[in-house]
């Protein structure tokens, strides 16, 4: 019954490969959103959808693409992955009219070697 | 540029008494302030929010303060207990921006028996 999953929650793979990181939410909200945590333990925004449509792309590197199949899935996809792409990478989602609170998924530890 | 500071990254408190953390932000746009709780391998759970038209906001053993001059936020935990210990995040946003949060670099609480 997990509010908001994401898969897999460990990925470790070599520099230059792409990589996908799946999420999924079961609460019916209609925004969902992409955070990174970096080494300094900075959570940032990347992403937001609402209802499958991008409304928030920070300063991110075009390498990361997100997907969003339906209201309840955001995929997030990355290609040529860097050194610097590690990190802990979080997805959430908020419901319509609550959108600041947000709920958020385990989080998916990235590795890139 | 970080916009939300949470200068103290750890602090511990006895079991039974009260836990301060504080929160400043430099952003006068930013009208919607909250915390967010974080155990390890977990995603971060909304814990408590205050609005900038309030000054205080309680949730049983939970309560935040703003001072919007000194655009600083606190939260207080009373009693303090074990199940407590935690990192806390800091996070507000902007009018408008309803769903962007900005967040703080957290506060390890450490409560002891």
């Amino acid at each position: 019954d997990t509010a908001v999953s994401q898969t897999p929650k460990y990925l470790v793979t070599q520099m230059g490969n792409d990589k996908s990181i799946k999420c999924e939410q079961n609460l019916g909200h209609d925004t969902m959103y992409w955070y990174k945590q970096d080494s300094k333990k900075f959570l940032k925004i990347m992403f937001s959808y609402n209802n499958k449509e991008l409304i928030i792309n920070e300063t991110v590197p075009n390498r990361f693409s997100p997907k969003s199949p339906d209201k309840a899935h955001l995929n997030l996809h990355i290609n040529s992955l860097e050194l610097g792409d590690s990190a802990v990478y979080f997805c959430a989602s908020s419901p319509r009219d609550l959108e600041n609170e947000q709920f958020f998924g385990p989080g998916t530890r990235l590795t890139v070697l | 540029d970080q916009q939300v500071k949470q200068n103290s990254p750890s602090l511990s408190v006895q079991e039974g008494r009260i836990s301060i953390l504080n929160c400043d932000y430099t952003n006068s746009m930013f009208d919607y302030f909250l915390w967010y709780k974080k155990y390890p391998a977990e995603g971060p759970t909304f814990l408590i929010s205050i609005s900038s038209i309030k000054d205080k906001n309680e949730d049983g053993r939970f309560t935040v303060f703003l001072n919007k001059s000194a655009k600083h936020l606190s939260l207080h935990i009373v009693p303090s207990q074990p199940g407590d210990s935690a990192v806390y995040f800091c996070a507000a946003s902007g009018t408008g921006t309803a769903s962007k949060l900005t967040f703080g670099t957290g506060t390890r609480l450490q409560v002891t028996l």
